[in-house]
């Protein structure tokens, strides 16, 4: 019973290379998040998805593109990556519901030089 | 603006007895509350919920409190035990202008729990 799967767990860039995370969920959820956390200010949310084939803005989404061509695929993509761009993502998802109660992934560290 | 605050960015309490994490919000239009645990190298993972038209909820060594006129929320663990040492993050939920919320969070900075035996 996977849950949320984050790949890969860690990775160190060059800035203005590219990459992209994936997010795998096996629970059948509709909603699918990406968060960003820094020291000292909590989980942000960039981008997120309420179905397939759908992606949002969050609070924090310039400089990252998001996909869900599938249901249980949410990827997150830097283009040009800056080393503001240094931190721990997690990936989430849900079912609607109230309260909406997210399950995240283990997380993603990604240092951008 | 942070939306949601937890100003102590740490708490040290000894085990068996009773630990409080604080939480302030700014935004009346928050309808849910949730609380959730982290541990390093780990997602969070989701403890407890209460509903704005709610004071408080319990659930087993957990209790949340929500005192809506103070827009202060906080989480009461008793007894406190060793294995509850994490990060605690205080998060919210509300309705936009069009009536959705879509289930986004507004997280806290997070509380450094340590319970020493």
């Amino acid at each position: 019973n996977a849950g949320v799967t984050q790949t890969p767990k860690f990775r160190v860039l060059k800035t203005g290379q590219s990459m992209t995370l994936l997010c795998a969920q096996d629970m059948n959820h509709e909603y699918m998040y990406w968060y960003r956390q820094d020291p000292g200010m909590g989980l942000r949310l960039i981008h997120y998805s309420v179905g397939e084939g759908t992606t949002a803005k969050g609070e924090v989404p310039d400089g990252y593109n998001v996909s869900r061509l599938k249901k249980q695929n949410f990827l997150l993509g830097l283009e040009s990556a800056a080393p503001s761009q240094t931190s721990v993502y997690f990936c989430a998802s849900s079912y609607p519901g109230i309260p909406n109660i997210q399950y995240f992934g283990a997380g993603t560290r990604l240092s951008v030089l | 603006d942070q939306q949601v605050k937890q100003n102590s960015p740490s708490l040290s309490v000894q085990e068996g007895r009773i630990s409080i994490l604080n939480c302030d919000y700014t935004n009346s239009m928050f309808d849910y509350f949730l609380w959730y645990k982290k541990y390093p190298a780990e997602g969070p993972t989701f403890l407890i919920s209460i509903s704005s038209i709610k004071d408080k909820n319990e659930d087993g060594r957990f209790t949340v409190f929500l005192n809506k006129s103070a827009k202060h929320l906080s989480l009461h663990i008793v007894p406190s035990q060793p294995g509850d040492s994490a990060v605690y993050f205080c998060a919210a939920s509300g309705q936009d202008a069009g009536g959705t919320s879509y289930g986004k969070l507004t997280f806290g900075q997070g509380t450094i729990l340590t319970v020493h035996p």
